[in-house]
């Protein structure tokens, strides 16, 4: 599937770097999710979109600073990371934000901030 | 509020076996999907269901829904290696949003 593109693929930052996580949607959907998948960990909710406008914010550290400029982007800003916050990094998009519509994951950033 | 348990955690099974998993939630579930993420790969959508005791197939796959909408599960019929992966299964959260089980790991040998 090339509905949902992410880049880039692999990211390895230091602690004080900053960086930008892109994901792009071509699917016409109006919600956009971004999630963290740590090692044996269930997926977790970041932050939720929907029509642009920010739904949900799951208690996220604000060094992960989402911004969505239309429905067919999302990044994900980061800034000041800890080592704990390595892992993949998933954005996902669905037609709209309810649950009874699947989602459509992008393939991940994966993240390594030594 | 609302635990969603899935079982088990990792299953390792010869070629030709079959295999489940289960997830068990503890309240009534409006719908439940399923998700397949295959080694370094991204979940993949499998399939949605909705109604009381709904059973679905898709090839050597089965998907149940409980009666009482609070448990479903995912067989696979003769394993095969392109069945590797982990399986998720995704039930409303609260919030208007999916709540993803901590998924079982399938592995299949020769």
């Amino acid at each position: 599937e090339t509905g949902v593109t992410q880049t880039p693929r692999h990211l390895v930052m230091g602690m004080t770097n900053k960086k930008s996580l892109k994901c792009e949607q071509h699917l016409g959907h109006n919600a956009m999710y971004w999630y963290k998948q740590s090692a044996k960990k269930p997926l977790e909710l970041m932050f939720v979109y929907s029509l642009e406008e920010r739904v949900e914010n799951n208690s996220v550290p604000s060094r992960f600073s989402p911004e969505c400029p239309n429905s067919s982007h999302l990044f994900l800003h980061l800034h000041t990371l800890q080592p704990e916050d390595s892992a993949l990094y998933l954005c996902a998009s669905s037609q709209d934000r309810t649950t009874s519509v699947r989602q459509y994951f992008g393939p991940g950033t994966r993240l390594t901030v030594l | 509020g609302q635990q969603v348990m899935q079982i088990p955690q990792y299953q390792h099974v010869q070629e030709g076996e079959d295999f489940t998993t289960y997830c068990n939630s503890s309240t009534t579930l409006s719908n439940i999907q399923w998700y397949k993420q295959r080694p370094g790969g991204h979940p993949v959508f499998l399939i949605q269901l909705v109604k009381s005791g709904e059973v679905k197939k898709q090839k050597r796959l089965t998907f149940q829904f409980g009666e009482a909408k609070k448990n479903s599960s995912l067989h696979i019929t003769a394993t095969q290696t392109t069945d590797v992966g982990t399986y998720f299964c995704a039930p409303p959260g609260g919030g208007n949003k999916l709540t993803f089980g901590t998924g079982t790991q399938l592995k299949v040998e020769l």
